[in-house]
């Protein structure tokens, strides 16, 4: 099973600030990885597939890279809306696995 | 538009098996490459997937497997989860998904809390 670590756990940063989320897999998923948000009372939302890929409706301040075992999401410029908890998950490999999720956090 | 629901108990005993019900609309499970999948996220905790049921009848399972079985009726438009031997531990909500043909999670559930006590 591959195991997803994010980083870090919760993240503190004021609205216009820049946002930088880590998941690092234990053994290459390729390009195999999507990132959610999930706010408080709702279901994930699916943002960024395929590593890179903006999902449909997603807003261009949000970024992707990364492959193998590191990515990234990036947040260019936060927005009050933006605070939540996201997670990676990966399909390159099963079972399909999720990280443990960071907290993004007003500061 | 895509949608799905989650039907079932909200409280079910230990050892009590639990069977979820998930009624979707807006797509076909006999269309190419789609799937129908479940995952739960204990209170407070990370999410988890368990099953995936693919338009072929293809199931894929979580390390859960000896205790799930998923289901499809492709003409009520539903997906059954059924998990047996429930503990205290699988209290959690349970999501139902939609995997597109990019194979990602694209659309969710409201998601149903499933609690375990006697």
């Amino acid at each position: 099973e591959i195991v997803l670590t994010q980083s870090p756990a919760t993240l503190s940063l004021s609205p216009g600030e820049r946002a930088t989320l880590s998941c690092r897999a234990s053994q290459s998923v390729s390009s195999s990885l999507a990132w959610y948000q999930q706010k408080p009372g709702q279901a994930p939302r699916l943002l960024i597939y395929d590593a890179s890929n903006r999902a449909s409706g997603i807003p261009a301040r949000f970024s992707g890279s990364g492959s193998g075992t590191d990515f990234t999401l990036t947040i260019s410029s936060l927005e009050p809306e933006d605070f939540a908890v996201y997670y990676c998950q990966q399909r390159g490999n099963w079972p399909i696995t999720f990280g443990q999720g960071t907290r993004l956090e007003i500061k | 538009q895509i949608t799905l629901k989650e039907s079932g108990p909200t409280l079910v005993k230990p050892t009590q098996t639990l069977t979820l019900t998930c009624t979707f609309s807006g797509f076909s499970l006999s269309t190419s490459e789609v799937g129908v999948g479940w995952i739960r996220q204990p209170p407070g905790k990370a999410l988890e997937w368990l099953a995936l049921i693919y338009w072929d009848d293809d199931k894929r399972y979580s390390p859960l497997k000896s205790r799930l079985t998923v289901t499809k009726d492709t003409s009520k438009n539903q997906v059954v989860l059924t998990m047996t031997n429930m503990d205290p531990v699988d209290t959690a909500t349970y999501y139902c998904i939609h995997r597109n043909k990019l194979r990602y999670f694209d659309y969710w559930g409201q998601g149903t809390l499933v609690t375990v006590s006697s």
